[in-house]
This record gives structure tokens, sequence and C-alpha cells, in this order.
């Protein structure tokens, strides 16, 4: 079966660090995602992209992380200066359309330590 | 505003159903259900929109109340491997592309 893939799996960092995380998506897929999970809590969305540009970002999306599919396979999240409270789960997922009646596929994290 | 899942826990025997609800104080356009387990990826369960349908697939099953602004998840007979934590995504327009509001989770526990 397809699957998104992420790298690193887990990630320690210092703070003020510049941070790559990697995605590849599955193949047939428009719409790109990033989602953030902190230890113990909720999901968290943050972007969406969409034909090479970001359609969608929440409030925890500001200037210090930015999206990129330099390649054409390749989907990446920067963090520019990370700090404590960036440490989460990060969560790639891809599908083949707008959500609406397709299914979401979820990669298997990379998990972001800030020391 | 993120919704509210209720129960926050559920501990269930093998074969008992269980009832999972997802509400928002605002007019929904979709809810998505996920179930996590621990340490993993969320897993798509299902999707459902505006129109108030109900979907389906094995033994877990949802529905969508417009009117109320709340879904539940259905989960019949249930087995061991339905534990784990199942959370309500919510979208408020179908041009959202993809930025859902997540509610806290509820853990389901299955005992044989």
């Amino acid at each position: 079966e397809p699957e998104v893939t992420q790298t690193p799996s887990h990630q320690v960092t210092q703070m003020g660090q510049e941070v790559i995380l990697r995605c590849v998506p599955i193949s047939n897929h428009l719409y790109f995602y990033w989602y953030r999970q902190i230890l113990g809590q909720k999901v968290e969305f943050l972007v969406s992209f969409y034909n090479n540009e970001i359609s969608e970002k929440s409030e925890i999306f500001d200037d210090q992380f930015s999206v990129e599919r330099p390649d054409g396979s390749n989907f990446t999240l920067k963090i520019r200066s990370t700090k404590l409270e960036d440490s989460a789960m990060y969560f790639c997922a891809s599908s083949e359309a707008t959500r609406s009646g397709n299914t979401i596929y979820f990669g298997e994290g990379s998990w972001l330590t800030v020391v | 505003q993120q919704p509210v899942q209720s129960p926050q826990a559920v501990i269930l025997r093998e074969g008992e159903d269980a009832v999972i609800n997802c509400s928002s104080s605002k007019a929904l356009y979709s809810v998505h259900w996920y179930r996590q387990k621990h340490g993993e990826a969320p897993v798509f369960l299902m999707i459902l929109l505006k129109g108030g349908e109900q979907k389906g697939h094995d033994k877990i099953s949802a529905s969508f109340n417009e009117k109320k602004q709340q879904s539940s998840l259905y989960l019949t007979a249930s087995q061991l491997s339905y534990s784990g934590t199942y959370f309500c995504g919510t979208e408020i327009t179908s041009t959202n592309a993809g930025k859902s509001t997540f509610g806290d989770g509820t853990t389901l526990t299955v005992k044989p």
C-alpha cells in the first residue's frame, strides 16, 4: 500500500537552530499537510499546500515556519530558529484531492526535541 | 474554537458497543474521524460532509447531524484492536483545504 514517508524519525536540536523535516507524499496526491502534536496533547493543524503554494495555515504557523516542495517529490517543513516549545511530533499527510470525501494518509511522524 | 468530544474515556469489554460524540459551536462543513494508537500516526477512519450523511466501514460507522453540529462515531462489537484514542477534526467551509480543528480525543480501551 502506498505510504507517506518522513525523515528523520527523531531529531534533537539546540534551541535557535534551524531544522528541516522532510516528507515524501504519496505520488499521485495533490494536497499536502503538516500537523503538530505536542506530547500528550491533541493534533494541531499547521499548514496545507496545493499547487505549489500554501492553501491554509494556522496561527501556529508563524514566520519561523516555512514549507517547500523543492523537487516535485519532497515536501519540507522548515523551522528557522527553534524554540523549546517547538518540541513535538510533526506529522506530514497527503490526500488525492481536497479533504471532501478523500482519505488522508499520515506519515509516521518526525519527533523533534529542542534542547 | 475546537470541537468538544465526549466522553473523555471509555472502557469496554470485547464485543460491547461504544458511541463517541463530537460537538461544535460553529456551523460545520465536514467532520472527520481518526484513530491513533500510542506512539503511532493517526489513521483516517472517515469523513462526513454537510448534508447529514452517515458513513461506515466494518463495524465502525458515523453520523453527522448538521442541525446540532454534532457527529457521532459508533463502534459495534468492539475488538481489542479498536483500543486507541479517537479524535474528530472539523472544517467550517469547503474551501478550508484541510484547515482542521481537532478535538482532544476520546481514549477507548477494549479489554478481553
